[in-house]
């Protein structure tokens, strides 16, 4: 069965400087690999998955990931923080050929201070 | 415009009272999902449909049931809800049952208190 690792439940920034929220997979086979955001009193939303082909996948909001198979691991990272950038973050992993299962993380809380 | 709608988006009831959360898409898709968040577990499966009158179990079904009578629609419906059943749900479609690159698609989710 796969899993998901997110590490840190609650991670502060400045604005300005680089987030980068963590998340690691395991999974027994190729894995399928998405990042969700949620904002305050709204669903979630999909910032960017990886599925197959170039491993840097680039999201909407300057949100951008880089799957390594190697370190099983499928960070989030945006240079440059923006207020409206606080909210939660969900990392998913589906198993290839395993349909339609989300398995999430249990999420990272970003709050983003001027 | 292409979107999930859930309703009620709150609701308080009291142990023991039958209720139904609805959920609709308007994106023809074949698979349907029911989530709950809780904090610090993230989202949990409940039910899923891959298509009319095709339900199957998630990862947390008790104390739950669904129905998919129709494409677009995949009520939750609690029949005697009890205070661990207080949660934020969330419905979630996808285009095709078995599409794993396939995004699933979230609606604005329901906040549920049982008292």
């Amino acid at each position: 069965a796969q899993s998901v690792t997110q590490l840190g439940s609650h991670v502060s920034v400045s604005e300005g400087a680089l987030v980068l929220l963590r998340c690691n997979y395991s999974s027994s086979v190729p894995p399928y690999l998405f990042w969700y955001v949620q904002y305050p009193n709204q669903g979630l939303q999909l910032l960017l998955k990886y599925t197959t082909g170039a491993t840097l996948v680039k999201g909407i909001n300057g949100f951008e990931a880089e799957f390594k198979k190697s370190e099983t691991s499928f960070h989030l990272t945006k240079p440059s923080a923006h207020m409206s950038d606080a909210a939660e973050y969900f990392c998913a992993v589906k198993r290839a050929g395993g349909g339609n299962k989300l398995t999430f993380g249990t999420g990272t809380q970003l709050k983003v201070e001027l | 415009e292409a979107q999930v709608t859930q309703n009620p988006r709150y609701l308080i009831t009291v142990t023991g009272k039958k209720l139904t959360v609805t959920c609709s898409q308007n994106m023809n898709h074949e698979y349907m999902s029911w989530y709950r968040q809780d904090p610090g577990l993230g989202l949990r499966q409940i039910y899923y449909s891959m298509n009319v009158e095709v339900t199957d179990k998630g990862d947390v079904p008790e104390g739950y049931k669904v129905s998919r009578k129709e494409k677009r629609n995949f009520p939750l419906i609690l029949e005697s809800p009890s205070p661990n059943q207080t949660s934020l749900y969330f419905c979630a479609s996808s285009l095709r049952r078995g599409g794993t690159t396939d995004t699933q698609y979230f609606g604005p989710g329901t906040r549920l208190t049982v008292l």
